[in-house]
């Protein structure tokens, strides 16, 4: 079967850095992705990574192995907006994307 | 540009009743999707497009129609509304069909069915 895991939530303080880590077993592996989901809103594009290593973009970093089927997204210097929820997602062999159930991050002052 | 739009964002219906969502987008993309968002789980693809005229199943159809008579605008029906359908609809669309393609999602839906 085809499965991702990521942490259910994850608490991190205001201008602090939080990794989030994603795990995942597909039938083939055409690239990774990481959304970003507020609260009521539709899910935003954040990075993808379809070879090995960091992938950053300003306060975003996102890391793969595939090796190890891993992910995970750094995020740096957090603010206040930056409470959501963030998605991982595995583009398998037939060019679908699988979709982790989410990882809700909350910010704290 | 207005992205990818959906209407109704919001509809209660009651068991048997039917009714369509419509997406429109505007990035004349050839790829379009119907997800399916439910609390703990992650996005289901219910039905998607390679383009117009065209249409497959995605992981769960079941109960589900749809139609891609436009290449902007992807139709999501449902015949008899069950509770179990009672969810949050995300359309989506992408220029194309490659890994590296990202998606533009709507603003979603919220059906409840009693």
């Amino acid at each position: 079967g085809q499965n991702i895991d990521q942490p259910t939530e994850m608490t991190a303080t205001e201008g602090a850095i939080v990794q989030i880590n994603c795990t995942y077993q597909t039938s083939g592996f055409n690239g990774l992705f990481w959304y970003q989901q507020h609260a009521g809103e539709a899910p935003t594009f954040l990075s993808y990574n379809v070879l090995d290593g960091l992938e950053e973009k300003g306060r975003f970093s996102s890391f793969l192995s595939r090796s190890k089927g891993y992910s995970y997204l750094l995020l740096k210097e957090l603010q206040m907006k930056d409470s959501a929820s963030y998605l991982c997602a595995v583009t398998d062999s037939n060019y679908q994307l699988i979709w982790g159930a989410g990882t809700k991050l909350i910010i704290k002052p | 540009n207005a992205g990818v739009t959906q209407t109704p964002k919001f509809r209660v219906l009651k068991t048997g009743q039917s009714m369509t969502l419509l997406c429109a987008q505007d990035m004349n993309h050839e790829y379009m999707y119907w997800y399916r968002q439910d609390p703990g789980m992650g996005l289901r693809l219910i039905h998607y497009s390679v383009g117009e005229g065209t249409t497959a199943k995605g992981e769960v159809p079941d109960g589900y129609n749809v139609s891609r008579l436009k290449k902007q605008n992807f139709l999501l029906g449902l015949e008899s509304a069950a509770p179990s359908q009672t969810s949050v609809y995300f359309c989506a669309s992408s220029s194309g069909g490659e890994s590296h393609n990202e998606q533009f999602f709507g603003p979603g839906t919220r059906l409840t069915v009693l």
